[in-house]
């Protein structure tokens, strides 16, 4: 059973856009996060929210969480061809200790 | 970039053989998992541990089994390999001693295995 589920798909931007992506869930969690993975590549963690947060930001990644929507979101701001990747979030169920992750969102970034 | 190693990067294997992918990491981290992922695909946990000597399943139903002797070392071996294993195989391990619920995992870049 999937528990956390990225939209859209597929997002394709320019250079300098930001890039928004969207992550739902089913269950209440303990905390959230995002990964991104290079193709071909391992995932590279970015950023954990609590459950207990709202907002959180690192450089130029902003994610939100709300959980009466059970819903998060990663805005990538002034996006760059280097990020071109696949975005992941990743949830647990509270009390298990596993995470589970979406089917991703493929990034494009054209230069 | 990565402190977790896996080994082979690519296999090509026929049907029937025995295989082994090696999973390592330097961190001392206690946990340590086993994903399967298809191409453009979710990933699914398939095996875990929480130290040496513990190994639990997944969600996702595999016929390979791990061990974990070392805290380093966790491989995942498949006794007879089937058109129906080719997948991505990504190794990772999380701390406890963060104190954060589900810490962060640190992934391997996989080994990409194709059973002909």
């Amino acid at each position: 059973s999937q528990q956390g589920e990225e939209d859209p798909q597929a997002l394709s931007i320019q250079e300098g856009e930001n890039a928004t992506m969207n992550c739902s869930y089913k269950t209440s969690i303990n905390n959230l996060q995002w990964y991104r993975q290079n193709s071909g590549r391992g995932l590279v963690h970015l950023i954990l929210i609590r459950s207990n947060e709202r907002e959180k930001h690192s450089g130029r990644l902003r994610v939100t969480l709300d959980t009466s929507k059970k819903s998060s979101s990663l805005l990538i701001t002034a996006s760059r061809a280097a990020d071109t990747a696949s975005y992941f979030c990743a949830t647990d169920m509270s009390g298990s200790e596993k995470l589970v992750f979406g089917k991703g969102t493929k990034l494009t970034v054209n230069p | 970039e990565a402190d977790i190693y896996q080994t082979p990067r690519y296999l090509v294997i026929g049907t029937g053989k025995k295989i082994t992918l090696e999973c390592s990491q330097t961190m001392g981290h206690d946990k340590m998992y086993w994903y399967q992922q298809d191409p453009g695909m979710e990933l699914h946990l398939i095996h875990y541990s929480y130290g040496v000597n513990s190994t639990e399943k997944g969600d996702l139903s595999s016929e390979s089994t791990v061990s974990r002797i070392r805290t380093e070392h966790f491989p995942l071996t498949l006794e007879s390999a089937r058109p129906s294993h080719t997948s991505q195989y990504l190794c990772a391990s999380s701390s406890t001693l963060l104190r954060v619920y589900n810490s962060p995992l640190h992934f391997g870049n996989g080994t990409r295995l194709t059973v002909t």
